[in-house]
């Protein structure tokens, strides 16, 4: 069974400072992607990164990266110059090599000015 | 390129009323999919569809209705309503036929209250 983990419910970060959100997940696949989705306030699901099982480098995406500790089976999400417009829920989800994605809780960032 | 759309944005049905939520893209992708969205939960996968006439269950199916007689419309069909189905729905697409690489794109979602 497929299980996406993030502990972490809350978290505040400092305008212009960088936050890590955690993600965990647990599959027997070996071909899997990883996903992180941005919901603000208004409800819809932005798409902002995504890591491949196979892929070496870490993925980036402007101000986002993912921290991909395979081993571990982690795939933290590190935002960087942190802005208010940052404030949302943050989901991890990964596909394990079939058609659907799994969903952690998420973790909702506030933005401090 | 409007990418995945929903109607309506809300709705409130009673118990026991039937209604069709309506989702459609215009990506030509082949892979389109439901979520439901509860409340401190991820979401969930109710149905998708990996091409036109082909549909299949998800996590949570029961009580929905799919079926996709277009590569760009995928209608979620709740059969008798029941409080329980209260949640926010998303439709999703995605360019190829499932797999690890395949970005899912959602659409703004329908929140549903049943009374």
């Amino acid at each position: 069974a497929q299980k996406i983990t993030q502990t972490q419910p809350g978290m505040f970060v400092q305008e212009k400072e960088a936050v890590t959100l955690d993600c965990t997940y647990d599959t027997s696949d070996q071909s899997y992607g990883l996903f992180w989705y941005k919901q603000p306030s208004s409800g819809e699901m932005i798409f902002l990164i995504y890591q491949g099982s196979y892929d070496e480098q870490n993925a980036t995406e402007g101000r986002y990266s993912l921290n991909f500790q395979k081993a571990r089976k982690s795939a933290n999400l590190v935002i960087s110059a942190s802005q208010l417009g940052d404030s949302a829920m943050y989901f991890c989800a990964m596909s394990p090599g079939a058609n659907n994605l799994f969903f952690g809780t998420g973790t909702r960032l506030t933005v401090i000015p | 390129n409007a990418g995945v759309t929903q109607t309506p944005k809300f709705q409130v049905l009673k118990t026991g009323q039937s209604m069709t939520l309506q989702c459609a893209q215009d990506m030509n992708h082949e892979y389109m999919s439901w979520y439901r969205q509860d409340p401190g939960m991820g979401l969930r996968l109710i149905h998708y569809s990996v091409g036109a006439g082909i549909t299949d269950q998800g996590e949570v199916p029961n009580g929905y209705n799919v079926s996709r007689s277009t590569t760009e419309d995928f209608p979620l069909r709740l059969l008798s309503a029941a409080p329980s189905q209260t949640s926010v729905y998303f439709c999703a697409s995605s360019r190829l036929a499932g797999g690890p690489t395949d970005t899912q794109y959602f659409g703004p979602g329908t929140r549903l209250t049943v009374l």
